[in-house]
Parts: C-alpha cells; structure tokens; sequence
C-alpha cells in the first residue's frame, strides 16, 4: 500500500516556466513533509520541507503548497532552469519515539528544455 | 565538506560473495539509515539505527544485516549478494526528532557478476 502518491510520473518544461509536482498522502499522523531533489549518480537532497500547521512554504524559487485538509502537498519551480532537471521526490514522515522514517512518493523526473 | 561519505563509491562483486559497505558521517546524528533505490524508483529503507538500537523494516531480507561500531560509522553486510541486489545503496543520517531532515550520502553502486 503505497501511503504516499507523486505525479506525475515525468515532466517536461521549457526554461523560465513553472514546474508542479504534485504529492497526496493518506496517513494523517504524517506531520513533516519533505521534497529531495536527486541528480544521476548522486544521494537525495533536501529542498525545501514543510509542517502541517503552514498552508505555504517559499524557498527562492521553490514553494510547497500544503492542503491539509485535502491531504495534499506540492512543489512548485518557478522560472525553472535546466540545471533543475533532476528526479524530485516528495515524502512525509511522523514523529514519536525512534521511528523516523521517510515515507517516498515514486518520484517525478523533471526535464527542462533550454 | 562532506558530511555523510560513503565507501566505496562502486563496488563490484561476484554472485554468492559478501560484501560490505561503508558509511561514515561528520554530522553526529543520533539516527543512521541504510536504502536501496534500483532504477527510476524512490529509496526503499532497510534498516535504522537510533543510537545503537536496531530497527529493521518487514520486508527486509536476512542476507542484509547491518553494524554500527560508534556514532559515527555503520555498516551495511550483504552476505550472499544475488543479481537482484545490484542497485544504488544509500546511508542517510538525522538527529532523530521531530521534522529533523535526513541528509544523505551520494550512495554505493553495487554491481554483481
């Protein structure tokens, strides 16, 4: 059972465009709400994250967009660059006790045209 | 600069034979991670520490086991490496508390023969 669900699945955008990922949860115990972007041949980076108790979060020219009660997230590239085209995925974990654990959704590979 | 380096960068190896890999971190986190990510899929986790408890996932198979000596090393052991095993292996670290992010290494790339 997949508790986190990204689409879509790849995504192409001309340079200067904005790019939207789109994540939706199920498990309301998740109360931390990361994206990581992912180049080939390299780990998962931490972009921008984001709590259940703000409805926005704006990092330059990355925003997550958070409805709770939709149980919805998404990430949103403005004027994106080619140096964007990576696999971002989203995630969502809950707290309590040691289990810390990150919840992916598939991942969405984002191309941007020059 | 690198805060969580991983060891070696790609190893190969030949079916049935163990391998280790190596993870070590700068950052003195409580909580370490060992994931396998295959192709075009998200990271999938097998293990955690918290300190030196040990939480493995379900579904994690018993030739993957895992060490961690200190804070700041762990290891990840396969015993009998089969094909399926060939992926990107991926050790992560965090504080451990509530919203803290995990920051990851830039992974092992497990080839077997």
């Amino acid at each position: 059972q997949q508790q986190v669900k990204q689409s879509p699945q790849s995504l192409i955008v001309q340079k200067g465009g904005i790019s939207i990922i789109n994540c939706a949860y199920e498990n309301t115990a998740f109360d931390y709400f990361p994206w990581y972007q992912q180049f080939p041949g390299k780990g998962p980076a931490l972009l921008i994250a984001i709590r259940p108790d703000v409805s926005e979060k704006k990092e330059g020219r990355f925003t997550i967009s958070f409805n709770k009660s939709a149980k919805q997230f998404s990430l949103h590239i403005m004027d994106s660059q080619p140096g964007d085209s990576a696999t971002y995925f989203c995630a969502a974990s809950r707290g309590g006790g040691s289990n810390y654990k990150l919840t992916f959704g598939k991942g969405t590979l984002l191309t941007v045209n020059p | 600069d690198a805060m969580v380096i991983q060891n070696p960068r790609y190893q190969v190896t030949q079916f049935g034979k163990p391998v280790t890999l190596s993870c070590s971190q700068t950052l003195n986190h409580n909580v370490m991670y060992w994931y396998q990510q295959k192709s075009s899929q998200a990271p999938k986790l097998l293990f955690h520490y918290y300190d030196k408890d040990f939480n493995n996932e379900a579904d994690t198979p018993d030739n993957f086991q895992s060490r961690r000596p200190n804070t700041s090393f762990c290891f990840l052991d396969i015993r009998s490496p089969g094909l399926g095993d060939a992926a990107m292996y991926l050790c992560a670290t965090s504080l451990g508390g509530v919203g803290q992010p995990q920051h990851f290494g830039d992974g092992t790339r497990l080839s077997i023969l």
